[in-house]
């Protein structure tokens, strides 16, 4: 089974400017979580989408959002990007189910440069 | 607000030793403790804990939860250089959608 694919693996932006990243995740699964993951905050949950729903957020600007399509891809997009969203942005893929016992795999991630 | 704090931050030992990561937690609707080891990029999986004082076991790795203590640890044993990563520990509430990540522990292990 292949693993789960982000792209791009690298970007540099400016200030200002908008960016969406791109998750694939483990065929099957039907949930995918993001996360930013910087040197000071450490891993800090954004949001999961299950069947094209946000079911969960984190507390994040609403600068942040995302989407999920019917093949459960899913997009994640900053708007008036600041140099303080630099970071390793992963996602991570599982079925979804309901009850706590199931773990999540991680894609490589994407690391953003905002210049 | 839910909360996972691990310790050591950060731990520098040497090839052969054994080490000790601790993580605690409070979590509305626990059900569940993961821990991944990243190394370069992405979070792999090692261990996910759900009943208390049961050890899960892989290799030299072993890890084992306290639901009194509201804790786990992880134990790595006779270290390598290759066991070098930041070591996570995230739990997981009732309703299977919130993941709360500590912030890692840093394992160096030097030959």
């Amino acid at each position: 089974k292949a693993g789960v694919t982000q792209t791009p693996r690298y970007l540099i932006k400016t200030r200002g400017q908008q960016v969406t990243l791109s998750c694939s995740p483990i065929s099957g699964h039907r949930s995918v979580s993001w996360y930013q993951q910087t040197p000071g905050q450490g891993l800090q949950f954004l949001f999961e989408y299950f069947s094209e729903t946000q079911r969960n957020k984190g507390n994040f600007p609403g600068r942040f959002s995302g989407r999920q399509f019917s093949n459960s891809r899913s997009e994640m997009n900053v708007s008036t990007l600041e140099l303080g969203d630099s970071a390793l942005y992963l996602c991570a893929s599982s079925q979804g189910l309901a009850g706590g016992v199931e773990t999540q795999y991680f894609g490589p991630g994407t690391r953003l440069l905002v210049l | 607000e839910d909360k996972v704090v691990q310790s050591p931050l950060s731990l520098v030992v040497h090839e052969g030793d054994t080490v000790t990561l601790n993580c605690s937690y409070e979590v509305t609707n626990f059900r569940s403790l993961l821990w991944y080891k990243q190394e370069k990029k992405a979070p792999t999986f090692l261990f996910m804990l759900t009943s208390s004082g049961i050890e899960k076991k892989s290799g030299r790795l072993s890890s084992i939860l306290d639901k009194k203590e509201l804790s786990s640890i992880l134990n790595i044993t006779a270290t390598q250089t290759g066991d070098s990563a930041i070591y996570l520990c995230a739990t997981r509430d009732n309703y299977g959608q919130n993941f709360v990540f500590g912030p890692g522990t840093r394992l160096s292990v030097l030959p």
